[in-house]
């Protein structure tokens, strides 16, 4: 089974710019949560979706939103980019009933110039 | 609000030594505790789930303790190997949204052949 795929894995963009990066989980999970990890941190929750509803968004400036589909796939969309958001950029899925294990993708990143 | 610490921030040991990490954590209403591998610009890999009802967990050359009286988590390592050699970072989950975990800042590895 494929795990967790984000795309793209590399991006570069510019101060003001939009960026949306993408998210498929592992088949069968219905759990997405956004993770911020800045060099050097550890990373950061952005948001969570299950079942295509937010169920918990972290401490991060309305500039940051996202969404989920009917597929489980997730959107993150950062609006007006800042040299700060520049970053590796995590998703992770978990299944039902999984303890809350958390399974990750290889990320994106992200540089804002 | 839940703070995690990890220490020491950085380790080097020469090859087949067995050594201990350590994670803190502010707050003891958890709902699990995980610890992740990161190779440098990669993703996390999920090495070890503890629920908050359990006090270890093993496996292969792993095995994590979690203390939730006091705060605590060790991952311990035995017979360290030059493949070893990675970022590792525990994750607390809250008892209300276990996706929703708060990373420590990492201790990183170095394993010398």
């Amino acid at each position: 089974d494929a795990g967790v795929t984000q795309s793209p894995t590399h991006l570069i963009k510019t101060r003001g710019q939009h960026v949306t990066l993408r998210c498929s989980p592992i088949s069968g999970h219905k759990s997405v949560s956004w993770y911020q990890q800045v060099l050097g941190q550890g990373p950061q929750f952005i948001f969570q979706y299950y079942e295509k509803e937010e169920r918990g968004r972290g401490n991060f400036p309305d500039r940051f939103s996202a969404r989920q589909f009917p597929n489980y796939s997730s959107e993150l969309n950062v609006n007006a980019l800042l040299l700060g958001d520049s970053a590796l950029y995590l998703c992770a899925s978990s299944p039902p009933g999984g303890g809350g294990k958390l399974f990750f993708g290889s990320g994106t990143q992200l540089s804002v110039l | 609000k839940q703070e995690v610490t990890q220490i020491p921030a950085a380790l080097s040991v020469p090859e087949g030594e067995n050594l201990v990490l350590n994670c803190s954590f502010t707050d003891s209403a958890i709902y699990n505790l995980q610890w992740f591998r990161q190779d440098p610009g990669k993703g996390l890999t999920s090495l070890l789930l503890i629920q908050s009802s359990q006090r270890e967990q093993t496996s292969g050359r792993l095995n994590a303790s979690l203390d939730k009286s006091s705060g605590r988590s060790t991952l311990y390592i035995a017979a360290s190997q030059p493949g070893d050699s990675a970022t590792y970072l525990c994750a607390v989950g809250r008892e209300t949204s276990y996706d929703k975990v708060i990373f420590g800042p990492g201790t990183s590895l170095s394993v010398i052949p």
